[in-house]
């Protein structure tokens, strides 16, 4: 079945080091979503990519969409312990018709002062 | 706006017992709400999709009988754990869409099955 795989699973940084986790997903999505899940907390939207080779940025993240679609990966510059929490990356279900998500296992960052 | 909220946020329960958990969008009418399960340091499961109105399309390997599932209006929507069990616990969270693709997520429920 449909997957999306990514990559690290944890990802440990001193504060104003750069981090990068990257997905992947066994077909080509139509959008890659990516949301972050503070410590105890709920999931929130960062941003969705549609475009080939779509390049989006956020302050210190940036956010890539693979040229195939099929990849994805998201950049953080100079962290901050805010950025502290898990990065999941989430495409398109079988039945996105419906908007339903297949969600990637998550890059927990944490971040040493 | 786009706020999701989950109710009750954590309960504990007796095995064999059934509970329910609310999940409402306050300021939108949400077109498709999803019940996602996540258990301690993993990702986000989905359950099933509800759409108002009608049946909800349920993942395989969700038991449909087991997670009953209730859309009663655009910004309301029910999960009742029947019969739980302590492999039932979890930590279950709803979202809700509003007709673009991103999902606006309530603050989750913690489930614990004694």
């Amino acid at each position: 079945g449909q997957q999306v795989m990514q990559i690290p699973q944890y990802q440990h940084v001193q504060e104003g080091e750069d981090f990068t986790t990257y997905c992947n997903s066994s077909t080509t999505l139509s959008n890659i979503q990516w949301y972050k899940q503070r410590p105890g907390g709920h999931p929130v939207f960062l941003i969705q990519l549609v475009k080939s080779g779509e390049v989006k940025k956020q302050k210190r993240l940036t956010f890539q969409f693979g040229e195939a679609k099929k990849n994805s990966s998201l950049h953080i510059t100079a962290t901050q312990t805010t950025d502290v929490g898990t990065y999941f990356c989430a495409g398109p279900g079988y039945g996105g018709s419906q908007g339903n998500l297949i969600f990637g296992k998550g890059t927990k960052l944490s971040v040493k002062p | 706006g786009a706020v999701v909220s989950q109710h009750p946020s954590r309960v504990i329960c007796k095995s064999g017992t059934s509970v329910k958990i609310e999940c409402r969008s306050l300021d939108f009418q949400a077109t498709t709400m999803f019940w996602y399960r996540q258990f301690p340091k993993q990702s986000l499961m989905l359950m099933a999709t509800s759409n108002e109105g009608s049946k909800a399309t349920y993942e395989q390997g969700v038991e449909k009988d087991k997670f009953l599932i209730n859309h009663a209006s655009l910004t309301l929507s029910t999960l009742t754990v029947t019969s739980a069990h302590p492999e039932d616990s979890s930590f279950y969270i709803c979202s809700a869409s509003r007709g673009r693709n991103e999902q606006f997520f309530g603050p989750g429920t913690r489930l614990t099955v004694l």
